[in-house]
């Protein structure tokens, strides 16, 4: 089946550090991706959605320039959370979507669990 | 825009009893629902989905419903299974033109099966 791996599953750091995290969809060409963030025991929060080649549609307030998203290919996807304050910690989630048709379903990956120190 | 409330936000059976969890979308054009299982630790697992255009769907012990009129659909686990414990979440999305698609997801609901 299909399968997303996100990477890394965890990372503490220091205040002001940025952070990369990586999207990849293991075995089809994702032609959009999407980034959430999930507070602990609350819902998923879509944060933006990428399409390979070109810029992101971020949610209303969501900082663009905080959270600088990249789909370079069609299997791979980053989230860079940029000068990361204790605020920024929670939980993000990458998804895939297989091509552009609403038939096929979104997969998510396990997640990265992000700590500001 | 889209609304989608989950109920309830805690759940608990005994071992071998059914599940049912329920939602309620506010957008007359959703066409998708898909529901997700997440473990602790997690993303979440899609385990069944369904579309409009169906108004019920099973896989083994799963299935969902869908009524259109009333907006609502629920996702019904029978013969319930300790690992099915997880928090369970629903969302609806319809097309936004040109393949765009956007989830709104649910509250979530904890299901604890206790054995």
């Amino acid at each position: 089946g299909a399968v997303v791996s996100q990477h890394p599953s965890r990372v503490i750091c220091k205040s002001g550090t940025s952070v990369k995290i990586e999207c990849r969809s293991l075995d089809f060409q994702a032609t959009t991706m999407f980034w959430y963030r999930q507070f602990p025991k609350q819902s998923l929060m879509l944060m933006a959605t990428s399409n390979e080649g070109s810029k992101a549609t971020y949610e209303q307030g969501v900082e663009k320039d905080k959270f600088l998203i990249n789909h370079a290919s069609l299997t791979l996807s980053t989230l860079t959370v940029t000068s990361a304050h204790p605020e920024d910690s929670s939980f993000y989630i990458c998804s895939a979507r297989r091509g552009n048709s609403l038939n096929q379903p979104q997969h998510f990956g396990d997640g990265t669990r992000l700590s500001i120190l | 825009g889209e609304n989608v409330e989950q109920h309830p936000s805690t759940l608990s059976v005994q071992e071998g009893d059914s599940a049912v969890i329920k939602c309620t979308y506010s957008d007359s054009a959703s066409n998708y629902f898909p529901w997700y299982k997440q473990e602790l630790g997690k993303g979440p697992q899609l385990i069944i989905d369904i579309r409009s255009n169906v108004g019920e769907k099973k896989d083994q012990r799963i299935a969902v419903t869908l009524n259109k009129t009333a907006k609502h659909f629920s996702l019904h686990i029978t013969e319930t299974q300790p690992e099915d414990s997880a928090v369970y979440f629903c969302a609806a999305s319809k097309s936004l033109g040109q393949g765009a698609q956007k989830l709104v997801f649910g509250q979530g609901t904890r299901l604890t099966i206790n054995p």
